[in-house]
């Protein structure tokens, strides 16, 4: 099965910053990865997929990029809606995994 | 645009089962991969199993074989997951969401559309 270590667990950030969240996959798996934002008591929504492709509807200030088994996303201009936890999951192969979560909570 | 609504939720002891619907409203299973994820309190997203409903194999994680199934009947779009021998610590938000599958590529995307979630509670 492959592992995925997320870090860091938590970040404090204020507006305005730039927020970056890093995934190692155990294993190369091409460009098969996917963000979510989870806010609490709500469903995970989907940002990014494919490594690098922004889900529509999805704002521009997030991003993501790399491949085989190291990935980042990136937040530009903190928004106060983007306070929230992070998770990736690869989709390369089963069992389907998740990252441990990034909570990023104002600083 | 499709919608996936689960059943409610639910209050069971500890040893029994426990069987949760996904039901696809405003489309359909096709091209879609089905998975069912769970959350405890507090605690991280945990992928228990998903199922290609036009293929109808189901995948499961390691911890849950033997004691998951997952289904899906296409003529109503709806999946269900049950689980079995339950114990305090299966106590959580379980979600149904959908990834676009490609049956060119062989691969599914993101899960793009996800449930409201089902709170399952084991408790004697």
């Amino acid at each position: 099965a492959i592992r995925i270590t997320q870090s860091p667990s938590s970040l404090s950030a204020s507006t305005g910053d730039r927020v970056t969240i890093t995934c190692r996959a155990s294993q190369s798996i091409s460009s098969y990865l996917a963000w979510y934002q989870q806010k609490p008591g709500k469903a995970p929504k989907l940002l990014i997929y494919a490594a690098s492709t922004l889900q529509s509807g999805v704002p521009s200030r997030f991003s993501g990029s790399g491949s085989g088994t190291d990935f980042t996303l990136t937040i530009n201009y903190l928004q106060s809606e983007d306070f929230a936890t992070y998770y990736c999951q690869q989709y390369d192969s089963y069992p389907l995994s998740f990252g441990g979560g990034t909570k990023v909570e104002i600083k | 645009q499709v919608q996936l609504v689960q059943s409610g939720a639910e209050v069971t002891k500890p040893g029994s089962s426990v069987k949760v619907s996904c039901k696809a409203s405003g489309g359909t299973f096709s091209n879609s991969a089905i998975s069912w994820v769970r959350q405890a309190p507090g605690q991280g997203l945990e992928w228990v199993g998903g199922i290609i409903p036009i293929f109808g194999t189901p995948n499961y994680a390691q911890k849950f074989q033997g004691r998951v199934t997952i289904t899906a009947d296409k003529s109503t779009s709806t999946a269900y997951m049950e689980l079995s021998s339950l114990r305090s610590e299966d106590t959580a938000v379980y979600y149904c969401a959908r990834a676009q599958h490609s049956v060119l590529t062989g691969y599914s995307d993101g899960m793009d559309v996800w449930g409201q979630g089902t709170t399952v509670t084991v408790s004697s």
